[in-house]
């Protein structure tokens, strides 16, 4: 079946380093991918998605494209910020698009 | 404001009393889901729903039913709580069933089994 790996966490940067997450996905066919982010207390919000291979997400400053040779995500940014303290979860949708396929997220933690 | 709402947001309760998480969306969406989020697992599929009366098991259905009478709620019931239910619980909305679409998601319910 379809599945989603990532990092695990968590992540602990400083202010203004870069970010990466690592994901990989294992599906049938051609996925949708997304990256989904939850701040404390709050319900999970679309952070980016890519619906083919090759293409690119972005989304303030952070940016993912979607690898279909590697089947990889990567979700990165060049330099993080306090507010950007949340976990991240990497997800993708099979064709019925019944569901996402949700990695088992990753905590980022930033510190000034 | 396109919004998905839960209530409650918090819930602490003991084994075997039935319980109702209700769901709404305001975005006239005709999908709905539930998930689960657990500790290193990240979040499951309960539930999904493609339309008023049309409900289908996710992958962690067990323990669980739902409801679509309208459009805009989609309830999760509990008919007999046990403490492996205890979770974070999403409802989660969208417009269509392919698979390129964004799912909104409400700000979860804590549950709490004893």
């Amino acid at each position: 079946g379809n599945s989603v790996t990532q990092m695990e966490g968590p992540v602990t940067l400083s202010e203004e380093a870069f970010l990466t997450i690592n994901c990989t996905y294992t599906a049938t066919g051609y996925p949708s991918l997304f990256w989904y982010v939850q701040y404390p207390g709050e319900g999970l919000q679309l952070l980016l998605k890519a619906t083919k291979a090759d293409d690119k997400g972005s989304n303030k400053g952070f940016e993912a494209t979607y690898r279909k040779e590697t089947t990889s995500f990567h979700l990165e940014k060049g330099s993080v910020q306090v507010s950007d303290s949340a976990v991240y979860f990497c997800a993708l949708s099979d064709l019925r698009g019944n569901k996402l396929v949700f990695g088992a997220g990753t905590i980022l933690r930033v510190k000034s | 404001e396109a919004q998905v709402t839960q209530n409650p947001r918090y819930l602490i309760t003991v084994t075997g009393k039935k319980l109702t998480v209700t769901c709404s969306q305001n975005m006239n969406h005709e999908y709905m889901s539930w998930y689960r989020q657990d500790p290193g697992l990240g979040l499951r599929q309960i539930y999904y729903s493609m339309n008023v009366e049309v409900t289908d098991k996710g992958d962690v259905p067990e323990g669980y039913k739902v409801s679509r009478k309208e459009k805009r709620n989609f309830p999760l019931i509990l008919e007999s709580p046990s403490p492996n239910q205890t979770s974070l619980y999403f409802c989660a909305s969208f417009g269509s069933g392919i698979g390129t679409d964004t799912q909104y998601f409400g700000p979860g319910t804590r549950l709490t089994v004893l």
